[in-house]
């Protein structure tokens, strides 16, 4: 199973406030996920990722919790600023057998409101 | 910062027509990527190539398209002949390698509308 499911489709967070967005995942080959900030009428730009073999990653005021056990992911965005204001894309990718596309969940659009 | 570069940024075409896309990946990347978005859905995986072939495509890239890499720095995406539900934005991508540091860098893409 290559789907990568992703919650909620869309969040409103106070400035200030933590943005919380989840993942779940079937396919236990996956060893690479990443997370991918939009912006209108841009492209994706990687933003932080992590690999199974740690449970946390932080990158200033992100980070991505990673529960291998339960296959989920979740990104975390401390003190959320009208800057974040973007969608938001996790993705995942099997690094294996020559494999190397990414698939992505269906993404979260994140509002910060000031 | 280097970056990469898609032309048109949008394309109109009737259906049935031949598009094609152009993408100029980052100078030193060896693989190119063709992603798809359609509006308000996830991105999707089209094609990766590597070596002047494709090295791994998915179901949705079926005979209608294509990938070139006709001089050492363009990289397109044709589409034979257009079909309505091939409106989408189409992005390139690039990456150093496919391992540890084979972070994807995406254009801005190319928007696609089939009427």
């Amino acid at each position: 199973q290559q789907q990568v499911k992703q919650s909620p489709q869309s969040l409103i967070v106070q400035k200030g406030g933590i943005s919380i967005i989840n993942c779940a995942y079937e396919n236990t080959a996956f060893d690479y996920f990443p997370w991918y900030q939009q912006f209108p009428g841009k492209g994706p730009a990687l933003l932080i990722a992590i690999r199974p073999d740690v449970s946390e990653k932080k990158e200033g005021r992100f980070t991505i919790s990673f529960n291998k056990s339960a296959k989920q992911f979740s990104l975390h965005i401390m003190d959320s600023q009208p800057g974040d204001s973007a969608t938001y894309f996790c993705a995942a990718r099997v690094s294996g057998a020559g494999s190397y596309q990414l698939t992505f969940g269906k993404g979260t659009k994140l509002s910060v409101i000031p | 910062e280097p970056e990469v570069t898609q032309t048109p940024s949008h394309q109109v075409t009737q259906m049935g027509q031949e598009v094609i896309l152009r993408c100029v990946p980052i100078s030193n990347h060896l693989y190119f990527y063709w992603y798809r978005q359609i509006l308000g859905q996830k991105v999707e995986f089209l094609v990766s190539f590597y070596n002047n072939e494709i090295s791994e495509k998915s179901e949705i890239f079926d005979d209608q398209f294509s990938v070139e890499r006709p001089d050492g720095s363009n990289f397109t995406l044709k589409i034979r002949s257009t079909k309505l539900e091939d409106s989408a934005m189409y992005f390139c991508a690039s990456s150093v390698d496919r391992g540890e540091t084979g972070e994807l860098f995406f254009g801005e893409g190319s928007r696609l509308t089939v009427l």
